[in-house]
């Protein structure tokens, strides 16, 4: 099976930028691997973010942008506020039926 | 509103099986799939697999086939989702959660432990 792979934690100042980035073991991540991204605070259900590489829902605040990047699916917050602090998972999809993989997840802190 | 609601809690015994509920109200049932997710206490997300309300179909994780079925019932909008063969690693919350429209709606999670 394929193995998602994202950075453990990643640490970012109030109003600075950060990209989180999701690999897959099997290659390049392309839109073919419909990419999603989940925010996850403590106690509560996953929050869709992004889904199919950068489309936002409605509830999507306008500083999280998804996108490919080297290879890999990013997900990018400019203007971090504390609220993001967070834990942030992606999804891949993969071959032609929707079997899916999450990556280990990412810890960001906002300080 | 479009909400997807599951059962709190399940306490069960190493060996034994589970079957959890999702029961989805404020849209047409059978037009978006139902993907289950688990997350064992202090661990990541877990997909485990997906079911087509409309006709049945399913797609299984690799790690949980032969242990895992899911099933639906249109005539009360719920789909389920029966695990066998429990052991303690299977402690974790289970999620549902509507895909179609960018898992754009989840279950609160139903706690399950695996306690002899």
């Amino acid at each position: 099976q394929a193995v998602v792979t994202q950075e453990p934690s990643l640490t970012v100042s109030p109003g600075g930028t950060v990209t989180l980035t999701c690999g897959s073991s099997t290659g390049a991540v392309t839109s073919g691997h419909y990419p999603y991204w989940f925010q996850q605070k403590p106690g509560q259900a996953p929050t869709t973010l992004i889904y199919d590489t950068s489309n936002k829902h409605s509830w999507t605040p306008a500083r999280f942008s998804g996108s490919l990047l080297g290879g890999k699916a990013a997900l990018t917050l400019s203007g971090a506020q504390p609220e993001d602090e967070a834990d942030y998972y992606c999804l891949l999809s993969y071959s032609g039926a929707w079997g899916g993989v999450f990556g280990g997840g990412t810890k960001l802190t906002v300080l | 509103q479009v909400q997807l609601v599951q059962p709190g809690a399940e306490v069960r015994k190493p060996g034994a099986s589970v079957k959890l509920s999702c029961k989805a109200s404020g849209y047409t049932f059978t037009r978006y799939y139902i993907h289950w997710v688990r997350q064992a206490p202090g661990q990541g997300l877990e997909w485990m697999g997906r079911i087509n309300p409309s006709g049945g179909s399913t797609i299984y994780a690799q790690k949980f086939q032969g242990r895992v079925t899911m099933t639906r019932d249109t005539s009360a909008s719920t789909v389920y989702m029966e695990l066998s063969s429990l052991k303690s690693e299977d402690t974790a919350v289970y999620y549902c959660t509507r895909a179609g429209n960018g898992m754009d709606v989840w279950g609160q999670g139903t706690t399950v432990t695996v306690s002899s």
